[in-house]
């Protein structure tokens, strides 16, 4: 079984703080993925990478950033967290086009 | 822009009837089409994966695609209670791009 973990279920930060999320998985996958899920707009891409080291934007990469030292973690980063970051973020990791997600981290920023 | 469609629902059937969740897609070059479930409060869970047209078959769930129409759909025979879930549409490009684009989801519930 494929199996993705991250850090948090639940993390309460207040605004301005620089917040870390992170995200391990044990099946060797090339490809990892962090998404944001809000009602009404469903899930959307903030990075992905494919490969240590490498990363790419995807459709909401503002106020955020990523690191892929490992190739099992690939880690989320808020550098000044903002009410508006407060979302339900899911990691995922896959081979070519098929991904599996991790348990989510459900994100408030007071 | 990319986009996929599905009707957000709520999709309500009885026990043992057959659900059927449909999805469109606008960019005629995607290759391979994905239907994931996810329960109230959970990760999306894969469910199945298509890449050719016509139907796959995978115990009570069928998908279903037909690239000409730009159409997928999932078919749930026998449907229970713990079928009702939100089920995601999922479509990718193609080639070195491995990004998948999401539709919203369509809320299914399955009455006893």
């Amino acid at each position: 079984d494929v199996k993705v973990t991250q850090s948090s279920r639940y993390l309460v930060k207040r605004t301005g703080e620089k917040v870390f999320l992170e995200c391990v998985q044990d099946m060797d996958h090339e490809n990892m993925f962090w998404y944001r899920q809000d009602p009404g707009l469903g899930l959307r891409l903030i990075y992905f990478s494919y490969d240590v080291k490498m990363k790419e934007k995807g459709d909401i990469p503002e106020g955020y950033s990523v690191s892929r030292e490992k190739k099992e973690r690939f880690s989320l980063i808020l550098e000044s967290a903002s009410t508006n970051q407060t979302s339900m973020y899911l990691c995922a990791s896959g081979v070519q086009e098929t991904q599996y997600f991790g348990p989510g981290t459900r994100l408030l920023v007071l | 822009q990319k986009e996929v469609e599905q009707n957000s629902g709520p999709l309500s059937v009885p026990e043992g009837a057959i659900a059927s969740l449909n999805c469109t897609y606008s960019d005629r070059g995607s290759q391979s089409f994905f239907w994931y479930r996810q329960y109230s409060g959970k990760s999306p869970e894969l469910i199945m994966f298509i890449y050719s047209n016509g139907d796959k078959e995978d115990g009570r769930f069928t998908a279903q695609l037909n690239k000409a129409s730009q159409y997928v759909s999932l078919l749930i025979r026998d449907s229970q209670p713990s079928d009702s879930a939100t089920y995601l549409c999922a479509v990718n490009s193609g080639g070195s791009n491995y990004k998948l684009t999401f539709g919203k989801g369509t809320l299914l519930t399955v009455n006893p």
